[in-house]
């Protein structure tokens, strides 16, 4: 059974720094793309970030450029995103999925349950 | 960057109608479309990729068509179940983007 377990959301203050991590099992972990996808409160789902297979080719929404970073441990079967500069609207739910195949174009067929991320004073 | 248009925004039908979203592509993404369900308080679910296949274990009165900038997705015959938030996304490249979600409930 595929399980994706995120971890490392908590309240923190504007400008502060994050590390948001996704446990995987069930199924080969490097044989996959993975997503960070988010969703602000009573809102809809925004797209983070994308890692290849091979950590190779990493991809950022335009509003996270420049301030995270995706990145993942094939050894640890786990995934990662370094979140810094962090600013109020960054409050979300933050979900890990996992592509439907190892081309960076797929769709995402398995989602965690998410991990919340409060920015604030 | 390619922005993805649904509509309605909104939709209350009653059990057992046939119920139409569509998905509209700024730009032509020929079929790396994909639809989710997303269930009150629940996680997101991958129902159809590219554009018309169903995902193994979606019930088969969920169907989706298109291509190119224009896609659609049809439940056939309205379940009390299946009321949640519907989004349309595309994924051919990065950014990847969703389309704003659209609401379904039952009348």
């Amino acid at each position: 059974e595929v399980q994706l377990v995120e971890s490392g959301g908590v309240v923190v203050q504007p400008g502060g720094s994050l590390r948001l991590s996704c446990a995987a099992s069930g199924f080969t972990f490097d044989d996959y793309t993975m997503h960070w996808v988010r969703q602000a409160p009573g809102k809809g789902l925004e797209w983070v970030s994308l890692i290849s297979w091979d950590g190779g080719s990493t991809y950022y929404a335009d509003s996270v450029k420049g301030r995270f970073t995706i990145s993942r441990d094939n050894s640890k079967n786990s995934l990662y995103l370094q979140m810094n500069s962090l600013r109020t609207e960054d409050t979300a739910l933050y979900y890990c999925a996992k592509g439907h195949s190892s081309a960076l174009g797929s769709p995402f067929d398995y989602w965690g349950q998410g991990t919340l991320v409060t920015v604030s004073s | 960057d390619i922005q993805m248009t649904q509509s309605p925004s909104s939709l209350s039908a009653s059990v057992g109608d046939r119920v139409t979203i569509t998905c509209r592509a700024s730009q032509g993404i020929s079929n790396y479309l994909a639809w989710y369900q997303q269930k009150p308080g629940k996680v997101p679910k991958l129902l159809i990729y590219a554009a018309s296949t169903l995902q193994s274990g979606v019930p088969s009165r969920f169907s989706g068509s298109g291509s190119g900038t224009d896609f659609t997705l049809t439940i056939s015959s309205l379940q009390p179940e299946d009321v949640a938030t519907y989004y349309c996304q595309k994924y051919n490249s990065a950014p990847i983007t969703f389309g704003q979600g659209t609401r379904l409930e039952i009348k």
